[in-house]
């Protein structure tokens, strides 16, 4: 596709659920990020893949949150034991690369609710 | 570190007005800065981005943002606003070494028909 997309859009979960959230970047982008963004606020970095390269987790909220990337292509994002302030829309973002002047492409997000 | 603050949570502007989203920053050395643009329900989309090339840069849909490094400022201009700006909008900064993003809380813009 042309764009980021992520799956699903909207994951209604209960209390104390896994859950497995999806983003596939725009082809040919090295560097994917992942964000949370809480109702009203703004965009909170969660972790950084670039390529081959370990990640940068430094963004994690908690060892609840994990994520993987399989080469330089899909990424999936999972909470474990989702609490109510996991709720938030979770971003996934990529880009060309290291060149700090490259923008980032933006997912739809998923709108995740833990009820 | 880095770090973007955008004045007015909310702002409304009537519909031919001026648009100002203000941005500011705050870095040891001048960053790389964008501003994205949210429509509702919708993901980021990037309007402009600053990369030294040119203190004044002009984004999408009638957008720029000049670069003011004596006030650390990047703020959004647009000389008259459509009632299809309506949208959220983000400040952020990179620093020229490092992986992250840091993004502003966000300014809320409404256009009054």
């Amino acid at each position: 596709g042309a764009g980021v997309s992520q799956s699903p859009s909207n994951k209604v979960t209960e209390k104390g659920k896994d859950v497995e959230l999806r983003c596939d970047p725009i082809s040919g982008h090295t560097a994917l990020y992942w964000y949370r963004q809480r109702l009203g606020q703004g965009l909170e970095f969660l972790i950084y893949f670039q390529g081959n390269s370990a990640p940068d987790k430094s963004g994690l909220p908690s060892d609840r949150f994990s994520a993987e990337r399989t080469g330089e292509s899909v990424s999936t994002l999972t909470i474990q034991r989702t609490q109510q302030e996991d709720s938030a829309v979770y971003l996934c973002a990529s880009s060309m690369g290291l060149a700090v002047y490259n923008e980032q492409f933006f997912g739809p997000g998923t709108r995740l609710t833990v009820l | 570190a880095q770090s973007v603050t955008q004045l007015g949570s909310h702002v409304s502007v009537s519909e031919g007005a001026l648009v100002l989203l203000r941005c500011n920053y705050s870095s040891s050395v001048p960053p790389y800065l964008f501003w994205y643009v949210q429509y509702p329900n919708q993901g980021l989309q990037l309007l402009l981005k600053y990369t030294s090339a040119a203190t004044l840069v002009k984004g999408i849909n009638g957008f720029e943002a000049e670069f003011k490094k004596s006030e650390t400022s990047f703020h959004l201009t647009k000389p008259s606003a459509h009632m299809s700006d309506a949208a959220e909008y983000f400040c952020a900064v990179r620093a020229n070494t490092g992986n992250q993003f840091y993004f502003g809380t966000g300014t809320s813009l409404t256009v009054i028909p």
